[in-house]
């Protein structure tokens, strides 16, 4: 079945640095790649996202890239805050099947201050 | 808040009896989701529903079960077959384009005793 697999599991950052997170979708259909922050006991939340005819997004500090032939998309976060700290999922949609959305494991990010 | 609530935001079952979990929204969505997420672990889907009267089950939907009578409302009943009910359960909804933002609700903590 479709599977969406991210890394790192748990992250951790100096404030000021930059954060990396990676995702690999096998679902050869999917089109759009949503990614979503979650506060301790929150919702989650949608940050950015990018479609398939897209290589790259940006939205001020949060930049996401994607690189359809390797199946690869990632998430980048600049200038880390403390109220970045969060779990970042990662998650891939076809536009068939009933508009699926295959969420990653999720990255626990901290950012130390 | 998105305009779709959850309620109650913690329950409390004993084993052996059966829960209903509400999820309403006016957000005029067609689409609705039941996620449930287990500590340090991603979003897996329990049950789907693109339209009224008629829904899908994801990839853990044994043990549970679901209506969507109306399109505001999307309720999960987690019966006594679940082996291990213990976890935050999500409900998200979507418009009808592929690309739309899913929104997802405040979650319910269920507990059995």
């Amino acid at each position: 079945g479709e599977n969406v697999e991210q890394h790192p599991s748990t992250l951790s950052v100096q404030e000021g640095d930059s954060a990396v997170i990676k995702c690999t979708y096998s679902d050869s259909a999917s089109n759009y790649f949503p990614w979503y922050k979650q506060e301790l006991g929150k919702r989650p939340q949608l940050i950015i996202d990018i479609r398939s005819n897209v290589g790259e997004k940006k939205d001020q500090r949060i930049a996401v890239t994607l690189n359809k032939t390797a199946k690869h998309f990632s998430l980048h976060i600049t200038e880390t805050q403390p109220e970045d700290s969060a779990v970042y999922f990662c998650a891939a949609r076809a536009s068939t099947g009933g508009f699926k959305t295959i969420f990653g494991a999720g990255t626990r990010l901290f950012v130390k201050a | 808040d998105g305009g779709i609530t959850q309620s109650p935001k913690y329950l409390f079952r004993k084993e052996g009896q059966n829960v209903t979990l509400s999820c309403e929204q006016n957000l005029n969505h067609d689409a609705m989701y039941w996620y449930r997420q287990d500590p340090g672990q991603g979003l897996r889907l329990i049950y789907y529903s693109q339209i009224v009267n008629d829904f899908q089950k994801g990839d853990i939907a044994e043990g549970y079960s679901v209506s969507r009578e109306k399109k505001e409302s999307f309720p999960l009943t987690v019966t006594s077959a679940q082996k291990n009910p213990t976890a935050f359960y999500l409900c998200a909804s979507k418009g009808g384009s592929a690309y739309n933002e899913q929104f997802f609700g405040p979650g319910t903590r269920l507990t059995v005793l």
